[in-house]
């Protein structure tokens, strides 16, 4: 079973910090996703990553930036926290050909005050 | 008006009914026809996907496609308790297949 581990379950943060999120996966997969999910909104999506030092812009990547360094992990960074960033952040790997099959991270409860 | 629309619910029902969950979408370059399932406090997971037009089967899961009507469902036959969840939509173009555009997710609670 693919194993997708989220740092954190939950973060309290304050306004201007800056905040690391980070992901691993086990499954050697090629894609590599961060999501924001909020009521009424579902999951949009923040940036991606389809190799090691590659990353692309999702459909909201304002005030978010990435990192990804090893095939493995995949770590989501906001440079200056805000509380409209307050969010459940979602952590996904798929592999290359299959890229539609997410697998998703249990998620982290980001909270800026 | 967004991509794809979902009916948050949430929506109960009693154990062992037919539960219908549905999506439209505006898009039409969608080829990918996904169901992802939540259960609470977890991460989703993928129940099932169609590529194109028509229907898949799986065990009490039916996945239809509508792509005249730009309309897509779910149905759970026997729906049990542990059916309860939030079930999203997702959809995604042949050409971008790992650019996914999730509905906001429907809540289902089946009652026992």
């Amino acid at each position: 079973d693919v194993k997708v581990t989220q740092s954190s379950r939950y973060l309290v943060k304050r306004t201007g910090e800056k905040v690391f999120l980070e992901c691993v996966q086990d499954m050697d997969h090629e894609n590599m996703f961060w999501y924001r999910q909020d009521p009424g909104l579902g999951l949009r999506l923040i940036y991606f990553s389809y190799d090691v030092k590659m990353k692309e812009k999702g459909d909201i990547p304002e005030g978010y930036s990435v990192s990804r360094e090893k095939k493995e992990r995949f770590s989501l960074i906001l440079e200056s926290a805000s509380t409209n960033q307050t969010s459940m952040y979602l952590c996904a790997s798929s592999p290359r050909k299959r890229s539609i099959s997410l697998h998703f991270g249990n998620g982290t409860r980001l909270t800026v005050t | 008006q967004k991509e794809v629309e979902q009916d948050p619910g949430p929506l109960s029902v009693p154990e062992g009914a037919i539960v219908s969950l549905n999506c439209t979408y505006s898009n039409s370059a969608f080829q990918y026809f996904m169901w992802y399932r939540q259960y609470s406090r977890k991460g989703p997971e993928l129940l099932m996907y169609t590529y194109s037009s028509g229907n898949k089967e799986d065990g009490r899961f039916t996945a239809q496609v509508d792509k005249s009507s730009k309309y897509i469902s779910l149905f759970i036959r026997d729906s049990q308790p542990s059916d309860s969840a939030t079930y999203l939509c997702a959809m995604s173009g042949k050409d971008s297949s790992y650019k996914l555009i999730f509905g906001s997710g429907t809540r289902l609670l089946v009652r026992p």
